[in-house]
């Protein structure tokens, strides 16, 4: 049973352009939703983060979106540098517990 | 500060052998996780360390698994016998946040020990 999921594999945009990723949910008792990148042989590494009580935060280039009712939640990345491709990975977890992470996404920005 | 450090980064062994992985957290860091990363897979948390108490074990598969973390610190996970399943990248974090105080839990992860069971 995947509590978090995403399910696009991979993701190829171009310099400059915005780069979306997504993430589904199922468990509505998730307080804390954060986005981790991970570059080969090299472990994985905290992007940005989202209380379940907020519905956006910034951070630089990076927001992301969570949408509550439709448990999906969205990073983007704008504009997209060459330095952004890596894997994305979504998780999850209730105060105090264990991150849930997602089976991640690939993001490819050509130049 | 020093991040997580992990030891070894990679490891070949026949299956059947045995195998250990060290991991020291960020200092003063009070809760110490290892998770399992197949490839092409998230990474899957097999335990949970509070000081030197385990919070969740609940996906460590006991037969094979074991992990210690002794005065709290530095911890070792271990898998005797291996089977060729258990190919994967075994990755060490730590987080300072206790368990049941609010607040977003980043873990930070250590570059992880790659395991391949021949």
């Amino acid at each position: 049973d995947q509590q978090v999921k995403q399910n696009s594999p991979s993701l190829s945009v171009q310099e400059g352009r915005i780069s979306i990723l997504n993430c589904d949910y199922t468990n509505s008792m998730f307080d804390y939703f954060l986005w981790y990148k991970k570059y080969p042989a090299e472990g994985p590494t905290f992007l940005i983060s989202i209380s379940s009580i907020k519905d956006k935060n910034e951070d630089g280039r990076f927001t992301v979106f969570l949408n509550k009712s439709a448990k999906h939640l969205s990073l983007h990345i704008v504009p997209s540098q060459p330095g952004d491709s890596a894997v994305y990975f979504c998780a999850a977890n209730q105060a105090g517990t264990a991150l849930i992470f997602g089976k991640g996404t690939t993001l490819s920005v050509s130049s | 500060e020093a991040g997580v450090a992990q030891s070894p980064r990679y490891k070949i062994i026949e299956k059947r052998q045995s195998v250990a992985f060290w991991c020291n957290p960020i200092s003063g860091h009070a809760t110490l996780y290892w998770y399992q990363q197949i490839l092409g897979q998230g990474p899957k948390l097999l335990i949970q360390f509070q000081n030197n108490g385990v919070v969740d074990d609940s996906q460590l598969p006991k037969d094979r698994f074991s992990a210690e973390r002794l005065k709290g610190v530095d911890s070792t996970l271990k898998i005797q016998p291996a089977k060729l399943e258990d190919s994967a990248v075994y990755l060490c974090a730590s987080s300072p946040r206790d368990r049941g105080i609010s607040g977003a839990n980043v873990l930070t992860f250590g570059a992880g020990s790659r395991l391949t069971v021949l």
